[in-house]
Order: structure tokens, then sequence, then C-alpha cells
């Protein structure tokens, strides 16, 4: 299996424009995580679905920001507008039930 | 709810030392643990977990931790550390079957010295 596909890798934009991340989960994983990782915050857990279903959204900073995933091998996170403070690097993850998650190798998101 | 405390910043070992990187957690009932490991510029890679059965579980790269119930513990060890292991290694924690999410700690920063 190729693992956790993201793309793209590296993203730069101008502030008030809309960017999109992409992620396809490990196939047969019933879950997928989308997180953000900072030096200041960490990491954090933005949403999680079970089964293309989203189970819990609280992670999402505000409501600038969306995640759907329309089937089991493909899921976005959309930020409209973006602003400088949601640089950061993006992770996608997939698990089977109620083991370890994989993560994809991550978007790196540039606002200026 | 469950967290998790990873104590150190960052832990400093010669490379031929043996490596310890401190992890406690909280939990309501039954504590599904792992160890994480991520190198600069990439993903987060499962390096090991516990579910259930012996303490002492065994993953990748010669690396294993220790569950100690009483101490609410689940540190990482490996006997003779390389200047590879270097990177960000993150503990986390889920409830059992209680909960789909794992909180994971701020992570531990391991310099290996040559």
């Amino acid at each position: 299996d190729a693992g956790v596909i993201q793309s793209p890798r590296h993203e730069v934009t101008e502030m008030g424009q809309e960017v999109t991340l992409r992620c396809k989960p490990i196939s047969g994983h019933d879950y997928l995580f989308w997180y953000r990782q900072t030096m200041m915050r960490g990491l954090e857990l933005l949403i999680y679905f079970n089964n293309n279903v989203p189970i819990d959204d609280s992670g999402m900073p505000e409501d600038r920001f969306s995640a759907k995933m329309p089937n089991a091998s493909f899921s976005t996170l959309k930020i409209q507008p973006s602003e400088p403070r949601d640089s950061a690097v993006y992770f996608c993850a997939s698990s089977s039930t109620y083991y370890e998650q994989y993560f994809g190798p991550g978007t790196r998101l540039t606002v200026t | 709810a469950q967290s998790v405390a990873q104590p150190e910043d960052q832990v400093n070992v010669a490379e031929g030392n043996p490596l310890t990187v401190k992890c406690t957690y909280s939990v309501s009932g039954n504590p599904y643990l792992f160890w994480y490991v991520q190198y600069p510029n990439r993903g987060l890679q499962f390096l090991l977990k516990y579910i259930t059965g012996d303490n002492l579980v065994k993953g990748s790269y010669g690396f294993e931790a220790e569950f100690n119930k009483s101490q609410t513990s689940f540190h990482l060890k490996k006997p003779s550390a390389l200047v590879s292991d270097s990177a960000l290694y993150f503990c986390a924690v889920r409830e059992g079957k209680l909960d789909d999410k794992i909180i994971f700690g701020k992570g531990t920063r391991l310099h290996i010295l040559p």
C-alpha cells in the first residue's frame, strides 16, 4: 500500500484566497483524521470521520475551515478565506478501528 | 478526559548510551498507549503500542516501551542510541474502546550526540 497520500505537499497563497488540501487514506481504513501542527501549538486535532461521517469537529478553529469526505478514499480540508495565522503543516491520518493511526507526509501551508 | 504528559522538551544522549523518553498518562478506563516518531519534514510514524498483555512492548528500530499501571507511565527506551534516532517523539493515549480519538503529548526532541 502507498500509505496515506496528501496533496499538495507545499502551498503558498495570499491572504483571502481559498485553499483546498486533499487526502487519500489507506484502503480499508474506516477512520480519517485531520491535524494541524505549529511550533507554538504543537499537534492539534481538527476533525475526524468514521465511515465518511464527521464525528467530532470541535477542533476546527472557526467557520473559515470546513472538511468533507465524499467517499471512503478521499477527503478535503478547505480554508476560505485564508489568513496568515493559518500557516502550518496540515496532516491527514487514517486508521482501522481502535488501532494506530498512519500519517501522511503533510501539506506545508504558507499564507502571506 | 484522557491526557498525556511528556515532561521533557528535549533529551540529549551520547551515541551508544541507553536512552529513555518519559511519558505519563491519565485515563479513567483501560489505556491504549502509543509512541510515534517524527523526522524533519515528515509525518508522524508509528513505533509501537500497548493494548493489553505483556508490559514490555517491542517496536520498530530497536525501541521498546514499558507499561507501568501503578505509575501510569509508558516510557520509551532503547539500549544503545544511534545518531539517526535524533527526532521528535510523541506519546499518545486512547481511552480503550470508549473514545475514537488519540490524545498526543506535546513531544520530546531527542538529540543523540556523536
